[in-house]
């Protein structure tokens, strides 16, 4: 059974970096095919997707967040870590982590983890 | 604003059936597998579809999807309340690099 966590602070202040780690178990991120991302999710509003890293430590951001956001992993501890520079207020959101599947060929996120409310303010 | 455009919101009474659409471009949907998410309020997204019809186990077959050129479409027959919920779809992008995008979301009201 796969299970992801998200962890880290629920409030930072404005111009602080974010730092978040997902813990996971049941998939190894040395195995080929698998990869972790990162989608957040403001308040009321949709889901945007930030970033993804494979197997092969190879990287995806998004383009509009690109500059800001930096992904790692570390396999021998079953984690994940996004940090975000620069925190405003609209980065307030639910941000959770997800296992890439990609088997077949196309690939998806299943399943997610539960999530966790980060709150940009001073 | 989304490169993927699914309407706000779609109604229909139990026992019926609704379509969502996601309506996208050759850079995204029109090349690549699309999957949708269920997220019912207060949780995580939870896979319902991936590689444009395929589900899961444990999902119902009256959650189907589909694809043709530059959209796809999350259909769900014999409406129950319990499926109240947000429906997103998504897929990857190529446009200078590659990068996940998904669409608005559709809210999904049972009358």
């Amino acid at each position: 059974q796969i299970t992801l966590k998200e962890s880290g602070p629920t409030l930072v202040k404005p111009t602080q970096t974010l730092t978040l780690t997902c813990t996971f178990s049941g998939f190894s991120l040395s195995t080929r095919g698998v990869g972790v991302g990162w989608i957040r999710q403001p308040p009321g509003k949709a889901l945007e997707w930030l970033a993804l890293v494979y197997w092969d430590d190879d990287k995806r951001y998004s383009p509009s967040l690109k500059s800001r956001l930096t992904i790692t992993k570390d396999t021998s501890k079953n984690q994940v870590v996004l940090t975000m520079t620069n925190m405003d207020p609209v980065d307030t959101a639910t941000y959770y982590c997800a296992h890439r599947r990609a088997p077949t060929g196309g690939d998806w996120f299943d399943p997610w983890g539960q999530g966790t409310l980060v709150t940009v303010s001073s | 604003q989304s490169v993927l455009t699914q309407p706000p919101s779609v109604s229909a009474a139990p026992g019926q059936k609704v379509t969502i659409s996601c309506s996208g471009s050759s850079s995204n949907i029109g090349n690549n597998y699309v999957s949708w998410y269920q997220q019912l309020p207060g949780t995580a997204p939870k896979l319902l579809i991936y590689e444009n019809n395929k589900r899961p186990s444990g999902i119902p077959d009256r959650f189907s999807g589909s694809k043709s050129g530059t959209s796809a479409t999350l259909g769900i027959t014999g409406l129950q309340t319990g499926d109240e919920a947000d429906y997103y779809c998504g897929t990857w992008d190529y446009n200078l690099s590659a990068f996940w995008v998904f669409g608005g979301g559709t809210k999904l009201t049972v009358l």
